[in-house]
């Protein structure tokens, strides 16, 4: 499809565990979001990407958390000896540029055990 | 206090009657986003208001940005059970391509 693609849609691992988070954008998107959503803590932001400038990590929680984007397309959330506030829905969404609206993935909801 | 706050948290209405969801900021908006979201799914994207006073519409649903760009509101006519689910709010108060902030939600039931 030409949306947001985002794999797995599920993940479950133990505590402790390094997990690969996926993000394939809309073919043409110049920007690509991470976002957590959590429960009662709404959305919060994670890591942004546009184009070849540095990404905006400023909103990543510690440094178990990391993400690239290679050949400005594909990114991929990498997270860390993870830890139980981990579980969470990771959603990913690209936009076309400045002002645009901002399409998401379906997410992965990852728990860890 | 938050950056962005959305209400009512939760709404209950009864199939065929009007609704309105709020969502204020406490910095000026660049742009306002709305989005609904059913459980186990993405974000789909609903409108989008960037000039004050900015009035938009799509099938039943209508939102407005105010003239101070501080506020929105989303206006659902006539409510149907395929309206139920969760409607976020997400504000760009930097300007440009910068990452949202959005509200915590509305959790909207349609009861027939």
């Amino acid at each position: 499809g030409a949306g947001v693609s985002q794999s797995p849609s599920n993940k479950v691992t133990e505590k402790g565990k390094d997990v690969e988070l996926r993000c394939d954008p809309i073919s043409g998107h110049t920007a690509l979001y991470w976002y957590r959503q959590s429960l009662g803590q709404g959305l919060e932001f994670l890591i942004y990407f546009q184009g070849n400038s540095a990404p905006d990590k400023s909103g990543l929680p510690s440094d178990r958390f990391s993400a690239e984007r290679t050949g400005g397309s594909v990114s991929t959330l990498t997270i860390q000896r993870t830890q139980q506030e981990d579980s969470a829905v990771y959603l990913c969404a690209s936009s076309l540029g400045s002002y645009q609206p901002q399409h998401f993935g379906d997410g992965t909801r990852l728990s860890i055990l | 206090s938050q950056e962005l706050e959305q209400s009512p948290q939760s709404l209950i209405v009864q199939e065929g009657k009007n609704l309105t969801i709020n969502c204020t900021s406490s910095k000026t908006l660049y742009g306002l986003y709305w989005y609904k979201q059913k459980y186990g799914e993405g974000l789909i994207f609903l409108m989008m208001l960037q000039k004050g006073g900015e009035e938009k519409s799509h099938e039943k649903i209508t939102a407005k940005l105010d003239e101070k760009k501080q506020q929105s509101s989303l206006h659902i006519t006539a409510s149907q059970p395929s309206h139920a689910g969760i409607y976020l709010c997400g504000a760009d108060t930097v300007g440009g391509n910068t990452p949202l902030v959005f509200g915590k939600g509305t959790r909207l039931s349609v009861i027939a």
